[in-house]
């Protein structure tokens, strides 16, 4: 099983800052097949990144996903209001697929 | 437009059973695998099980294999989830997620998401 560790696990940030959130692997994610996810409270998780850098479907140019391997960064490059949440890596190259602990972004 | 409605959470004593169901429409849902994931509260995600498109194949996470048994209903656009043996630490809410992939070659990722159904083993 991959397991993936996410990194830090707060960060805390003023609107407009640039953040960066850290997603490790055990081991190679195969094909980059890795995707970041965003949940707000009380709120289902929602697709941002699909195949470590394309953005899902009306996901602002403003997030932007990189990285292979076994390393993988998410980047939000000035935070709005409505990116105050929490972020979840997942990779969906071996099975079982696996989800990071998550990192939370929070106002400072 | 796509919807996931599950339903069927709810207190059970441990070692008790449960049934979660999920209502899919705006997709045609034979096309695509569905999966179950938990989160605990206040915790992250864990995915728990998944079926493809036709029923054919299931997997499983280690911490319900045996236990749980996910299946589909296409006719229904409805998939299942029965759990048995239910433990404290399977506390948890249960969303329905929709794979992106298309046919029977296994899992990806979800790019759609039900609101969750809530599941409390107590005594």
């Amino acid at each position: 099983e991959i397991v993936l560790t996410q990194s830090p696990g707060t960060l805390s940030l003023s609107p407009g800052e640039r953040a960066t959130l850290s997603c490790r692997a055990s081991q190679s994610v195969i094909s980059s097949y890795l995707a970041w996810y965003q949940q707000k409270p009380g709120q289902a998780p929602r697709l941002l990144i699909y195949g470590a850098s394309s953005r899902a479907t009306g996901i602002p140019d403003r997030l932007s996903g990189s990285g292979s391997g076994t390393d993988f960064t998410l980047t939000i490059s000035r935070l709005e209001p409505e990116d105050f949440a929490v972020y979840y890596c997942q990779q969906y190259g071996s099975s079982p697929l696996t989800f990071g602990g998550g990192t939370k972004v929070e106002i400072k | 437009e796509v919807q996931l409605l599950e339903s069927g959470g709810g207190l059970v004593q441990p070692g008790g059973s449960l049934r979660l169901s999920c209502v899919a429409s705006g997709f045609i849902f034979t096309n695509y695998a569905m999966s179950w994931v938990r989160q605990a509260p206040g915790k992250g995600l864990e995915w728990v099980s998944g079926i493809t498109g036709s029923g054919g194949s299931t997997y499983y996470a280690d911490s319900v294999r045996g236990r749980f048994t996910i299946s589909r209903d296409n006719s229904k656009n409805t998939v299942f989830l029965q759990m048995s043996s239910l433990r404290a630490e399977d506390t948890a809410a249960y969303y329905c997620a929709k794979d992106v992939r298309f046919g029977n070659a296994g899992l990806y990722y979800f790019d759609y998401w039900g609101q969750g159904t809530l599941v409390t083993v107590s005594s």
